[in-house]
């Protein structure tokens, strides 16, 4: 069965400091990886994805994330973190069989002035 | 893109009663999917339209779930005799057809309150 974790409930970066959002996965086949934001009563919004290629995934608002196969990890990066980027980090796997995404529990990113 | 747009936003209703909530997708996309977001949680994968077939659908949805896509358009989600369990953030979400797997566009959500 495909799965991801995300082990932080909540991460405290200070402005301007590089920020990081972890996500490990657990698939059977190739992993098809997936970064989401939800913004307090807005949709989720689509950050980047890994389907294949270079394990360095550029993506919005200035968001790259790394995919690390041997450590089965997804993890989400900014060099540089701005108070407006303060919201619930969802990261996901594609399950091919179903064509659904399955969902992580969530990372709340707290970024202070 | 004018987005994905789900009606109504809020909905607050009694145990026991109906309700039913609309999803537009966005129009070139034939996939829409139904999501379930609890406090604390992930979205929880309901069901999936490709154009108007159901193609797949949760454990999670009861017999007192049903979703519809009549036209491959719009889709409703509806849910009878409401139990205080089914309160939550329902999101609908579309992507692109293809073979390749695209990115899903979520609408802002349908927040359900079962008092």
């Amino acid at each position: 069965a495909q799965s991801v974790a995300q082990p932080e409930d909540q991460v405290n970066v200070a402005e301007g400091n590089p920020l990081t959002v972890k996500c490990t996965y657990s698939v059977s086949g190739n992993p098809y990886l997936f970064w989401y934001v939800q913004y307090p009563n807005r949709g989720l919004q689509f950050l980047l994805k890994y389907i294949t290629g270079d394990n360095l995934v550029k993506g919005s608002y200035g968001f790259e994330a790394e995919f690390n196969k041997s450590q089965t990890s997804f993890h989400l990066k900014k060099p540089s973190a701005l108070v407006s980027d303060s919201a619930l980090y969802f990261c996901a796997v594609y399950d091919g069989a179903t064509n659904k995404l399955i969902f992580g529990t969530g990372t709340l990113l707290a970024v202070q002035p | 893109d004018t987005g994905v747009s789900q009606n109504p936003r809020h909905k607050i209703t009694k145990r026991g009663q109906n309700v039913t909530f609309r999803c537009d997708p966005i129009s070139e996309h034939n996939r829409l999917y139904w999501y379930r977001q609890t406090l604390g949680q992930g979205p929880e994968f309901l069901t999936y339209f490709q154009n108007e077939a159901q193609l797949e659908k949760s454990r999670l949805l009861s017999d007192r779930f049903s979703a519809e896509r009549p036209k491959g358009s719009f889709s409703t989600l509806e849910i009878q005799r409401t139990e205080q369990g089914d309160s939550a953030m329902y999101l609908c979400a579309s992507s692109r057809p293809g073979l390749r797997i695209n990115e899903q566009f979520f609408g802002p959500g349908t927040r359900l309150t079962v008092l």
